[in-house]
């Protein structure tokens, strides 16, 4: 069964600072992982979406890659800014069962 | 181009009831797919549907229900409703499949007393 973590589940950071988010997944069968940023109340937006056979993509600021062989992915938040307060989760898209399992999110504040 | 829409955004209701929620996807989106939003179990894969068929279906009991409409309109229908049904009730939609890039819309808040 497919289990999708993420560390840390809260990180506070001063404003201009670079920044790490950990996700992991049990099972390496999957299309894609996904990472998405919410906002207190709000629905999901898509920031970064990684097929199974790329390493990364990058968006801007935001940097996410992918080790389908170790069950990991990583979002890097370049410069950090008080408008990237919110929670961020990451997505896999498992090929057993074509489900979407999220993991629990990790919750970021950035100080100005 | 408009985005996802769902309504009602708020919904209260007493347990027994049942209750419809809306979403209307990204105009040429044929894929919809619904997620449940507690504290305690995060976001949780409901169903998805395509082409008026449910193709996928997540862990959760037969009162929890769906369907899709020739125009990608999709409702979702929850019967005898329990206090452990009150959460925040998300969809989203994608071009055509499940991988896509899926976006969401901001979600019905039900609360059941």
């Amino acid at each position: 069964k497919q289990e999708v973590t993420q560390i840390p589940a809260a990180l506070s950071v001063p404003e201009g600072e670079n920044l790490v988010l950990n996700c992991s997944f049990t099972d390496s069968a999957i299309y894609n992982l996904q990472w998405f940023r919410q906002d207190p109340g709000k629905g999901l937006t898509s920031l970064l979406l990684i097929q199974s056979s790329q390493r990364e993509q990058t968006s801007g600021r935001l940097n996410a890659s992918l080790d389908k062989s170790s069950g990991r992915s990583t979002l890097y938040i370049a410069a950090s800014q008080p408008g990237d307060s919110a929670t961020y989760l990451c997505a896999v898209t498992e090929t057993s069962y074509d489900k979407v399992i999220f993991g629990p999110g990790t919750s970021l504040s950035v100080i100005p | 181009k408009a985005g996802v829409t769902q309504t009602p955004r708020y919904l209260i209701k007493t347990r027994g009831q049942q209750v419809t929620l809306s979403c209307s996807p990204i105009s040429g989106h044929r894929s919809v797919s619904w997620y449940q939003q507690t504290p305690g179990q995060g976001l949780q894969f409901l169903f998805e549907y395509f082409s008026e068929t449910q193709r996928n279906k997540g862990n959760f009991p037969g009162r929890f229900s769906g369907r899709q409409f020739s125009n990608s309109r999709s409702e979702m229908n929850v019967s005898t409703l329990e206090l452990g049904d009150s959460a925040l009730y998300l969809c989203a939609s994608s071009l055509a499949l499940l991988t896509d890039t899926q976006y969401f819309g901001p979600g019905t808040r039900l609360t059941v007393l």
